[in-house]
Parts: structure tokens; sequence; C-alpha cells
């Protein structure tokens, strides 16, 4: 158990919808980062927030957004599904300030857009 | 755009082979992990290496890193069918925030 939670575990929707995927960090990281895997596509950073700011932006598409809050969880929010976006989303915590450093990942969301 | 290339990709051996699977790129990293992922879950970090020609041993894995610090491997010694998973290395540069990911071997130990 890597101390960093994921929900939920599975989501199935269609196509056109809108999806919220929450993460908490592992007690006292301040950094939480956000990955995309599907299976041609290996292990894709998308986004990283550090104590409630956005630090540092990978392959995330501009109907994808996230936030950090004050308690340190993040949402990842997914609009406007396409089937492409199928995949496992993956939440990762580090207490490192300013580089990314070793990386705790939570257990991830199967997302299947139908 | 950084790299990282995992070799073999796809590796299937029997249960007491020995096995190293390595991590190449052009670019240096000020530290290096490798991970372990099994189908359906979240990586799991298994060790960091961060000094040009460190060796770091875990149990029955050995990993070292390239004295250039472009490069890794990571040896297992009498492969168990526990080992089966998927091996991700990932470097830090040092300047983004960001990990960059290997492209993966997939490890898949039988009796």
């Amino acid at each position: 158990d890597s101390g960093v939670t994921q929900t939920p575990k599975h989501l199935i929707t269609a196509t056109g919808q809108r999806v919220t995927l929450r993460c908490s960090p592992r007690s006292g990281d301040l950094s939480v980062y956000w990955y995309q895997q599907s299976l041609d596509q290996g292990l894709q950073f998308l986004i990283q927030y550090y104590n409630g700011e956005e630090r540092a932006k990978g392959n995330i598409l501009e109907r994808f957004s996230a936030q950090q809050f004050p308690d340190l969880h993040s949402e990842l929010n997914l609009s406007s599904l396409e089937l492409g976006d199928s995949a496992l989303y993956f939440c990762a915590s580090s207490p490192r300030t300013g580089q990314s450093g070793e990386q705790y990942f939570g257990p991830g969301t199967r997302l299947t857009v139908t | 755009t950084q790299l990282l290339e995992q070799s073999p990709q796809f590796l299937s051996i029997q249960e007491g082979e020995n096995l190293t699977v390595y991590c190449n790129s052009s670019s240096v990293f000020s530290s290096l992990q490798w991970y372990r992922q099994e189908p359906g879950e979240g990586p799991v970090l298994l060790v960091t290496v961060v000094t040009g020609g460190e060796v770091k041993k875990l149990k029955r894995l050995t990993f070292q890193f390239g004295d250039a610090r472009k490069d890794s491997s990571l040896h297992i010694t009498a492969a168990q069918t526990g080992d089966t998973g998927l091996y991700l290395c990932a470097g830090d540069t040092g300047t983004a925030s960001k990990l960059t990911f290997g492209t993966g071997t997939r490890l898949q130990v039988t009796l």
C-alpha cells in the first residue's frame, strides 16, 4: 500500500460525458502528479500540482483539467469524453519540492468510455 | 524530448533463470528510478539511483546506474514467478518537475 488513494476504482461512461477522478496523496506529500496509461501509449505524464499550484504540464488535452485543494487532495476532470480517453489514470505523490524524484502511485482509476 | 528506451520489450523465462533489463537514454539524469507494475495496479517504486556508477541490491535484484548517468540496468538472479510484471525505469533530469518513463519491459516468469 503506497498510501496514495484514488477513487473511483472503475468508471464506465458514455462519449460526450464529463467525469471527475479523485486522488489523496500520502500524508505529508505536497506534490501530486497525474498520468494516463493506455495499452499503446505507455505511461504519459499529464500534469503536476505542488501545494495547490500547477507546477508542470505534460501531454494534457484541453478537455482535461485538474486542481489541488487546500487539503492537498487533487481532482482530474475529463470532459467531452471520447472513446480514445479510455485508459488507466494514475495519481502519484512525492514529498520533493520542485523536483519529481521518487513518486508513489495510487491504485489507479480505470475509465471506460462507451 | 527525452526518451528512455528499455530493452528487451518482452521477456519470457523459466523460474531460476537470470535476466537483465536495460534502460538507455541520450539525456543525463540526476536520478533514476525503477518501478514494477502488475496488471491493473499502480507502479510500485523498487529503487532510486543517484550517483554515476552506483550499484544497489534489493534481495535478488541488482540495479546499476551508468557512469555518465544516462543509462541503467536491472539484473534479476534466479527469477521467481512473483517477479512477473511490467518493469519501468523513470528518469529525473532535476530541472523539470516530472519523471520521464521508459517504454517498459514486460517480464513473464513461468514454472
